[in-house]
């Protein structure tokens, strides 16, 4: 199974700050079709999780811009600029190129 | 709107079998590169992920689980179903149902509330 690490477990950050995720994947996630199938997700507290990026870079409907995803291969970011109070939780990545589809472990953001 | 909503038993005792309901609206699982899956999480644990079904009735199952697990579907009724035989306290968690469409993120883009499920004797 492709393994997916992220790190840090958990970030401090103040309000109006910048946050930066990583995922690194253990084998690449590149797709025979060209595509590369990494997605992030917010989980708020108490809630489900919610689509924020889809294929490492793309906004899903209604994230604002402060949300931005890049990477490749087996190396892939997201970066919250401007951090806001709602943004607060955990963040996941999911990798759907290989089956079994994998998660990785969670990153929390909290405020400082 | 998409919007879709997990049911289940509650609680139920080891050895006995899951049988889970996501009741969906606002998309057909009858359109092609439509998909409905299945993940759960243990309280204050991570994400797993447990079956897929697709428009065309193929499926696709965590080998991990993969003898214990049935996933269906009901198209008319738009009802995604999940089946887990010989539950034991491991398998306690909340229970989420999604959509994937193929054709647009090709990730879990819609989500469920969730549904807790307790196994305990």
């Amino acid at each position: 199974d492709v393994v997916l690490t992220q790190t840090p477990v958990s970030l401090l950050i103040s309000l109006g700050g910048q946050a930066s995720i990583s995922c690194r994947s253990s084998q690449s996630l590149v797709h025979s079709n060209g595509n590369t199938y990494l997605h992030w997700y917010l989980q708020k507290p108490g809630q489900s999780p919610q689509l924020l990026i889809y294929q490492v870079s793309n906004r899903f409907s209604g994230i604002p811009d402060r949300f931005s995803g890049s990477g490749s291969g087996t190396d892939f970011t997201l970066k919250i600029s401007r951090v806001e109070p709602e943004d607060l939780g955990v963040y996941y990545c999911l990798q759907r190129t290989h089956n079994p589809w994998t998660f990785g472990g969670g990153t929390k953001l909290e405020l400082k | 709107q998409v919007t879709l909503k997990e049911s289940g038993p509650g609680i139920l005792q080891p050895s006995q079998t899951l049988s889970l309901t996501c009741t969906f609206s606002g998309f057909s699982l009858s359109t092609y590169g439509m998909g409905v899956g299945w993940i759960r999480q243990p309280s204050g644990k991570g994400l797993e992920w447990l079956a897929n079904i697709w428009w065309d009735d193929d499926k696709y199952y965590n080998p991990s689980l993969k003898n214990r697990l049935t996933i269906s579907k009901d198209t008319s009724n738009n009802q995604a179903f999940l089946k887990i035989t010989n539950v034991d306290t491991a398998d306690t968690a909340t229970y989420y149902c999604a959509r994937i469409y193929l054709r647009e993120t090709t990730g879990f883009d819609y989500w469920g509330q969730g549904v807790m499920v307790t196994v305990s004797s």
